[in-house]
């Protein structure tokens, strides 16, 4: 079945570091890809998708580029802030029928001034 | 427009009991997901509907989980018997139901088994 390998975290950076937390992931087919995020004390929020290969999604300073040939799909952040703690999840969307996310384990993000 | 509810927000109960969670999707969304979330973990797959009718009840772990969505929108899951290893959140997602669309989260429900 469709996996996702996400990078172990914790992460801890200083505010306005550079961030990239690794995704990679094994599917049939060409799945769409999602970056979830749960800030504490709050629910999963969507940060950012992409659909088909080379599509760039973005939001919040945050972007990820679907990769078809290395099946990844790396998040990046040029300048974090310490709003941007939170864990960090990855999700492949399963084809065939069942719209299923598949997520990793989560890139816990802690971010001090 | 409200997003996904879910009820309780918290259940706390004894080991063999029956419970029973609720979840309300963002109105006029046909696809309604149940993922399990266990500490430290990412969310798992328990079921998917699309309207009244689930077409994807793979990640159900036993035969004791069991899902409704009699008129295509409230759902309710149900546990049975429960064990120490249900302790879990409980997440709730809705969406268009075209594919790609994005599956917009509720806040969980915390279940506790004791």
């Amino acid at each position: 079945g469709d996996s996702v390998t996400q990078m172990e975290g914790p992460v801890t950076l200083s505010e306005e570091a550079f961030l990239t937390i690794n995704c990679t992931y094994t599917a049939t087919g060409y799945p769409s890809l999602f970056w979830y995020v749960q800030y504490p004390g709050e629910g999963l929020q969507l940060l950012l998708k992409a659909t088909k290969a080379d599509d760039k999604g973005s939001n919040k300073g945050f972007e990820a580029t679907y990769r078809k040939e290395t099946t990844s799909f790396h998040l990046e952040k040029g300048s974090v802030q310490v709003s941007d703690s939170a864990v960090y999840f990855c999700a492949p969307l399963s084809q065939g029928g069942s719209e299923k996310l598949v997520f990793g384990k989560g890139t816990k993000l802690t971010v001090n001034p | 427009g409200a997003g996904v509810s879910q009820t309780p927000s918290n259940k706390v109960t004894e080991k063999g009991k029956y419970v029973e969670l609720r979840c309300d999707p963002i109105s006029g969304h046909t696809a309604l997901y149940w993922y399990r979330q266990s500490l430290g973990q990412g969310p798992e797959f328990l079921i998917y509907f699309q309207g009244t009718g689930a077409a994807d009840d793979s990640g159900l772990p036993n035969d004791r989980f069991f899902a409704v969505r009699p008129e295509g929108s409230v759902s309710t899951l149900k546990i049975q018997r429960t064990e120490r290893g249900d302790s879990a959140v409980y997440l709730c997602a809705s969406s268009s139901g075209l594919p790609t669309d994005t599956q917009y989260f509720g806040p969980g429900t915390r279940l506790t088994v004791l």
